[in-house]
């Protein structure tokens, strides 16, 4: 079964500049997270989709905004970009059905604002 | 607010002897708990989950142990090799309350010494 895949991989944008992440969850997962790794902060939470409805959201700006599709692909957009939005962007995705869930991440877009 | 915290960020251990990566939180909700591991350039991949009705989850070399009265988990490896070494993550996830938000730890690099 193929994993999580995300493109681009590698991204460089200016400052002001709005950008477009994506992401194709495992087949049959419905729910897709995203997440923003940075150094010396882990990976911290920005939203989750589940059947193409934002079902939780982290504590970023509305500059950080996302949709799902009905095929479960995600797309996540950050709009005026700005030099501290460089980070690595992960995406997981999980099936989202029963009590415990484990989420499957992708290999990251490398975001990169000059 | 830092839910999840690994006060650990470096670990070197030899190869043959064990690991010990240790995870603390403070959010008494959080019931669901996982292991990442992560090589450079690459997504996390998910190692090993505990719930909270355990205290104990083994998974060949890899051992999680659960204290919730101290809040505090952490993942054990024996032995270790050199093809642990990684950034590890641990994860939380309050999962009573029917939401699938993952709350990380800032990593512990660990370094396994051949």
């Amino acid at each position: 079964k193929a994993g999580v895949t995300q493109t681009p991989r590698y991204l460089i944008k200016t400052r002001g500049q709005q950008v477009t992440l994506s992401c194709s969850p495992i087949s049959g997962h419905r729910s897709v997270s995203w997440y923003q790794q940075t150094p010396g902060q882990g990976l911290q939470f920005l939203f989750e989709y589940f059947s193409e409805t934002q079902r939780n959201k982290g504590n970023f700006p509305g500059r950080f905004s996302g949709r799902q599709f009905s095929n479960s692909r995600s797309e996540m957009n950050v709009s005026t970009l700005e030099l501290g939005d460089s980070a690595l962007y992960l995406c997981a995705s999980s099936t989202a059905s029963g009590t415990f869930d484990t989420q499957y991440f992708g290999p990251g877009t490398r975001l990169t604002v000059l | 607010d830092q839910q999840v915290k690994q006060n650990s960020p470096s670990l070197s251990v030899q190869e043959g002897r064990i690991s010990i990566l240790n995870c603390d939180y403070t959010n008494s909700m959080f019931d669901y708990f996982l292991w990442y591991k992560k090589y450079p350039a690459e997504g996390p991949t998910f190692l090993i989950s505990i719930s909270s009705i355990k205290d104990k989850n083994e998974d060949g070399r890899f051992t999680v142990f659960l204290n919730k009265s101290a809040k505090h988990l952490s993942l054990h490896i024996v032995p270790s090799q050199p093809g642990d070494s990684a950034v590890y993550f641990c994860a939380a996830s309050p999962k009573s309350s029917g939401t699938y938000k993952y709350i990380f730890g800032t990593g512990t690099r660990l370094k396994v010494l051949a």
